[in-house]
């Protein structure tokens, strides 16, 4: 059981907008904003696409945004496309022993 | 460009030990932490722990204590990581990934390069 909560699985059509959540704890989300979001593809290695709450790396499209309200993350993709079908993964710093955790992970289904 | 190469598939018998690499190259190995993180078939990603290329200390999740060993070679720039008595819930993918950097070893609490991943398969 991951510690952070992630919905399994998120659908919209092509062009809409979709937001992915993340529930945390006072440990880790509500307490810092250390929250990053990662794209993974079917057989690839997860990418970067969020860090800090809500910065995107350069490269990565200003069709997706982040934000944080409490213990909750949120990852929201505009103007959905087909190539943004993948799983998505928040993670998080966390003042505990663990140190990092990640979300369960959300797949994201372009209807 | 920043790299990281990893190492081919293992298979390894239940109880035996199997080791994977990760060369990294394109940027300077000491100045930044690296983690490795599995992620078992049809699943999420698990943390399993962080290390210091510098000085070779690193902090492991708790379920891992005692039975995964980080160590590095600072004259190649790979980190390897080591898991012991092998068990059948061990089979997945294994990723090491570099953590950003705000400075020289100053974390900045995310995952800007992975590997390409490593498939271990425990099975007699």
């Amino acid at each position: 059981q991951s510690v952070l909560t992630q919905p399994a699985s998120v659908s919209g059509s092509p062009g809409q907008s979709i937001t992915v959540s993340c529930t945390g704890t006072s440990s880790d989300i509500g307490g810092y904003n250390f929250v990053s979001w990662y794209q993974q593809h079917p057989g690839k290695a997860p990418k970067l696409i969020m860090f800090d709450v809500s910065t995107r790396p350069s490269g990565v499209s200003d069709r997706f945004s982040g934000s944080k309200s409490g213990k909750t993350a949120s990852l929201t993709i505009s103007g959905l496309q087909a190539e943004d079908e993948a799983d998505y993964y928040c993670a998080s710093y966390t003042s505990t022993s663990a140190l990092r955790v990640f979300g369960g992970g959300t797949k994201v289904t372009v209807l | 460009q920043v790299q990281l190469q990893q190492s081919g598939a293992e298979v390894g018998r239940p109880g035996a030990s199997v080791k994977v690499s990760c060369k990294a190259s394109g940027y300077s190995f000491t100045g930044y932490y690296m983690h490795w993180v599995r992620q078992a078939p049809g699943q999420g990603l698990e943390w399993m722990g962080i290390m210091n290329p510098r000085g070779g200390s690193a902090t492991f999740a708790q379920k891992f204590e005692g039975r995964v060993t980080f160590t590095r070679d600072t004259s190649t720039s790979t980190v390897y990581m080591e898991i012991s008595n092998l068990k059948s819930e061990d089979t997945a993918v294994y990723y090491c990934a570099r953590e950003g950097a705000t400075g020289w070893l100053r974390p900045a609490y995310y995952y800007d390069f992975w590997g390409q991943g490593t498939l271990v398969v425990a099975s007699s």
